[in-house]
């Protein structure tokens, strides 16, 4: 079973301009979050997707980023403007709790953002 | 506000001890508490799971306390082996809501 993915795994781009990252969570899993680190910081949880609905956004830091999950598959967050303090690892996770009901989250290799 | 603390000090350990990871909380009444691994350069692996009604979990060379009235809970790795040299992270699950909210993370180094 492949795990979840994530495109591109480093981005280097400047201040002001576009990105957006890829997650492919692990197929069947409808449940999906994304996370990110920034230098020296804890993990911190941005926002949650139940199928292509978003469950929970309460972690997204501003209107800069916007994620979607169209036909409840994949999922993009684009940040727009980027701005510096947006550099870190952004950490995509899939959950199928419906089998497990026990919660864990499986993690992608995360994608290295720096914005200089 | 909520905070999760763990040693932000390395461990450093022999081959073949005992090492115990701390995870103490404040602000926070969790229903779920997780624990995961974390190597360089990858995303984090879950671990262990355990309830808010639950004392203790095992698996395998791992076991999981957890005490809702310390606020605490202790990982340990029995038996440890260098490949266990990792980052180690606490996070904790709120009732009614799936983020995770995860702590800083203790590297644990294994000496052989």
């Amino acid at each position: 079973e492949a795990g979840v993915t994530q495109f591109p795994s480093h981005s280097v781009i400047e201040k002001g301009q576009t990105v957006t990252l890829r997650c492919d969570p692990i197929s069947g899993h409808d449940n999906l979050y994304w996370y990110r680190r920034v230098m020296g910081k804890e993990i911190k949880f941005l926002l949650h997707f139940v199928k292509e609905s978003k469950q929970d956004e309460s972690g997204m830091p501003n209107n800069r980023f916007l994620a979607e999950r169209t036909g409840g598959t994949y999922s993009t967050l684009k940040v727009q403007p980027a701005e510096l303090e947006d550099s870190g690892v952004y950490f995509c996770a899939s959950s199928q709790e419906k089998t497990s009901g026990r919660g864990e989250q499986y993690f992608g290799p995360g994608t290295r953002l720096t914005v200089t | 506000s909520q905070k999760i603390e763990q040693n932000s000090e390395a461990l450093n350990i022999q081959e073949g001890k005992t090492a115990t990871l701390t995870c103490n909380y404040t602000n926070y009444s969790p229903a779920y508490l997780q624990w995961y691994r974390q190597d360089p350069g990858r995303g984090p692996v879950f671990l262990l799971l355990i309830r808010e009604n639950e004392k203790e979990k095992r698996k395998e060379r791992l076991k999981v306390t957890f005490d809702t009235t310390l606020k605490q809970s202790l990982f340990h790795i029995t038996a440890s082996q260098p490949a266990d040299s990792a980052t180690y992270l606490c996070a904790l699950r709120g009732t009614g809501r799936r983020a995770l909210t995860f702590g800083s993370g203790t590297r644990l180094q294994v000496q052989p």
